[in-house]
């Protein structure tokens, strides 16, 4: 168990509708960090938030933003969702000064149909 | 920006057989991490290295970084089925909490 909790496990949608993922970070970890992996594909990197402020920013589409709570957990919002957003949405954690090492949550597979 | 390419994408072998699996790129890293993913699931730590020429080894796992902090690699001994999963490199240029840059991964698969 990574300590990173992710929910919900499965989502399945339309296209067109928007979602919400959750993520709780491990106790104490200040960083958290979102990616999509596609079938066949590796982790692309969406972004990541720091203590509540964003931090980093990649490969996320304007249909998608996220936050982050002052209790640290995390949200990823998908909007006009289209049937190429059916991917794994991972959430990992971080902790300062520790070379960047995160800790994955088991992920929420969304599939629209 | 810092790409990571890994090679080989995929692997196929029996078990018993060593492997070796790359990870190169044109950036220097300030440290360097060894994921395994397994079907469904989140990726899982293997290691971290962060000194040039550094060696770490993990039962039947052996993790080198390169010299010049631009490579690493993980060579596999006498691998068994458990080894099957996405193995994925991550490195970071900074260590205060900043953005990780993934490779593709090397899909291994060992057959008993």
């Amino acid at each position: 168990d990574s300590g990173v909790t992710q929910t919900p496990k499965h989502l399945i949608t339309a296209t067109g509708q928007r979602v919400t993922l959750r993520c709780s970070p491990r106790s104490g970890d200040l960083s958290v960090y979102w990616y999509q992996q596609s079938l066949d594909q590796g982790l692309q990197f969406l972004i990541q938030y720091y203590n509540g402020e964003e931090r980093a920013k990649g490969n996320i589409l304007e249909r998608f933003s996220a936050q982050q709570f002052p209790d640290l957990h995390s949200e990823l919002n998908l909007s006009s969702l289209e049937l190429g957003d059916s991917a794994l949405y991972f959430c990992a954690s971080s902790a300062t000064g520790t070379q960047n090492i995160q800790y994955f949550g088991a992920g929420t597979r969304l599939s629209v149909l | 920006t810092q790409l990571l390419e890994q090679s080989p994408q995929f692997l196929s072998i029996q078990e018993g057989e060593n492997l070796t699996v790359y990870c190169n790129s044109s950036s220097v890293f300030s440290s360097l991490q060894w994921y395994r993913q397994e079907p469904g699931e989140g990726p899982v730590l293997l290691v971290t290295v962060v000194t040039g020429g550094e060696v770490k080894k993990l039962k039947r796992l052996t993790f080198q970084f390169g010299d010049a902090r631009k490579d690493s690699s993980l060579h596999i001994t006498a691998a068994q089925p458990g080894d099957t999963g996405l193995y994925l490199c991550a490195g970071s240029v900074n260590t205060n909490a900043g953005k990780s840059t993934f490779g593709d991964g090397t899909t291994l698969t060992v057959k008993p």
